[in-house]
């Protein structure tokens, strides 16, 4: 079970779109559609921001959206505001009762 | 709302157990509509999923932990508990506890996972130093 493999930092300018990759496997991420994106600031506890490949919780706004293709995962910010500055995390239902983490990706809003 | 908040001793030395606890307030942990997980980040680096159980009892771990992860309920206090023994200082991290939503299967008569989580814990740091 191997960590699924994300860009380590994104940049972007207020406005502008980022996106975010999450690559794994047939095992992973191409085998099920139980993709799922965090946000993190400095400190704090993740919170959800994408499930299901691209389902928003109540309260997420929809500048955030998910996406799949193959074995790799998208989460593409649109709109990019300063206060998307964190880390985000993608992760995976991997079978076998086991879900996977990505190392994660620090987005800096310039 | 339901909150979830971790407990237990912030530093232990190499080869001790690791005892954390999980406190569910807001809601009830027997409800049967979650699971409750555990998930750990050393500092500045990625989340690693550790375990889960259900109100059952049932348990799955992350294989790599598993020799060395217990992973336990108790519905009388609302609370699970994770203990992981013979720390290394490769141990130390913030550990979190987490919710996550499940839907009953009526096919098979089980409750399955959703396979996200959509609450967490404050996180508490642990650190295994001698």
């Amino acid at each position: 079970q191997s960590a699924l493999t994300q860009p380590r930092s994104v940049s972007g300018s207020p406005g502008q779109s980022v996106t975010i990759s999450c690559t794994g496997s047939s095992s992973d991420v191409g085998g099920y559609n139980y993709v799922s994106w965090y946000q993190q600031y400095p400190d704090k506890a993740p919170k959800l921001m994408i499930y299901d490949v691209n389902k928003r919780p109540s309260g997420v706004p929809d500048r955030f959206s998910g996406s799949k293709s193959g074995n790799t995962a998208s989460l593409t910010i649109s709109g990019l505001q300063a206060e998307d500055e964190a880390d985000y995390y993608c992760c995976s239902y991997a079978g076998s009762h086991m879900e996977v983490f990505g190392g994660g990706t620090k987005l800096t809003v310039l | 709302q339901v909150q979830l908040q971790e407990s237990g001793p912030g530093l232990l030395k190499p080869s001790q157990t690791l005892s954390l606890t999980c406190t569910v307030s807001g809601g009830s942990i027997s409800s049967g509509s979650h699971y409750w997980n555990w998930i750990r980040q050393p500092a500045g680096k990625g989340l690693e999923w550790i375990g889960r159980i259900y109100t059952s009892g049932s348990t799955n771990y992350n294989p790599s932990l598993k020799s060395r992860l217990t992973i336990s309920v108790d519905t009388s206090k609302n609370q699970f508990s994770l203990k992981l023994s013979s720390v290394t200082a490769a141990d130390t991290a913030v550990y979190y506890c987490a919710r996550e939503a499940t839907y009953y299967d009526k096919l098979t008569g089980y409750y399955k996972s959703y396979w996200y989580f959509d609450l967490w814990g404050r996180g508490t740091l642990v650190t295994v130093s001698s």
